[in-house]
């Protein structure tokens, strides 16, 4: 089993819809979450971090955690066509290693 | 000041050329990271330096070797690479290393892309 497992997709959502990216992790005593955002060519950067059970929301991202249930999530709403980007949703385990998934691949059509 | 900033952008060696990789933040983090990404994969952690001194090294190559001259500076000295480590190469750094909420999010330098021929 992976440490971090996401969906690699590509998941394609319409320009002004919900675009909903799922993550699961396998140790238990991990505290940080973390969504990053990566486009082609580019370094990633910081979406979201969430370190509670529940919601998190900032702006069109909400980051929702479940810790009982090992699942991270990220919802866009309004996305638009710039969203269009990798998803890398990253925990953080033991020894403070930052793992990374293998990302999403989102694409917003208009 | 909120950025990392890596140099050069793009590098091309050759398999028997000493290369240099450099960042730079001035954000006053105490924790600073080389990661190594391949194409359509997730960066792969390689080093991690807290207050200066090496702290996670993951059985990275010799041929690849860290160095970290104070706070703010993260160099990686590159030797006798062969082409299969062509790849992006970033930088990133952190408040601490500890799991206190927001001293562990990484911000990350633009990357240098490394050709080896």
């Amino acid at each position: 089993q992976k440490e971090v497992e996401q969906n690699s997709g590509p998941l394609s959502v319409p320009e002004g819809a919900i675009a909903s990216l799922n993550c699961t992790y396998s140790d238990r005593v991990s505290q940080s979450f973390f969504w990053y955002r990566q486009y082609s060519g580019k370094s990633p950067e910081l979406i979201m971090s969430i370190y509670s059970n529940g919601d998190k929301e900032d702006g069109r991202f909400t980051a929702q955690l479940n810790k009982a249930s090992q699942y991270v999530s990220l919802l866009i709403r309004d996305s638009q066509p710039s969203d269009s980007a990798t998803y890398l949703c990253a925990v953080n385990g033991r020894g403070n290693k930052l793992v990374f998934g293998a990302g999403t691949i989102l694409r917003v059509k208009s | 000041d909120t950025e990392v900033t890596q140099t050069p952008k793009h590098l091309v060696m050759g398999m028997t050329n000493k290369k240099s990789l450099k960042c730079e933040q001035h954000m006053g983090h105490r924790a600073m990271y080389w990661y190594k990404q391949k194409a359509k994969k997730p960066p792969e952690l390689m080093f991690v330096y807290s207050y200066e001194k090496l702290s996670i090294n993951e059985s990275v190559p010799s041929r690849f070797s860290p160095e970290c001259p104070n706070s703010s500076l993260l160099n990686l000295h590159l030797h006798a690479l062969q082409p299969e480590d062509s790849a992006l190469y970033l930088c990133a750094s952190s408040q601490d290393l500890s799991e206190v909420a927001g001293a562990n999010v990484l911000t990350f330098g633009a990357g240098s892309r490394l050709t080896v021929l």
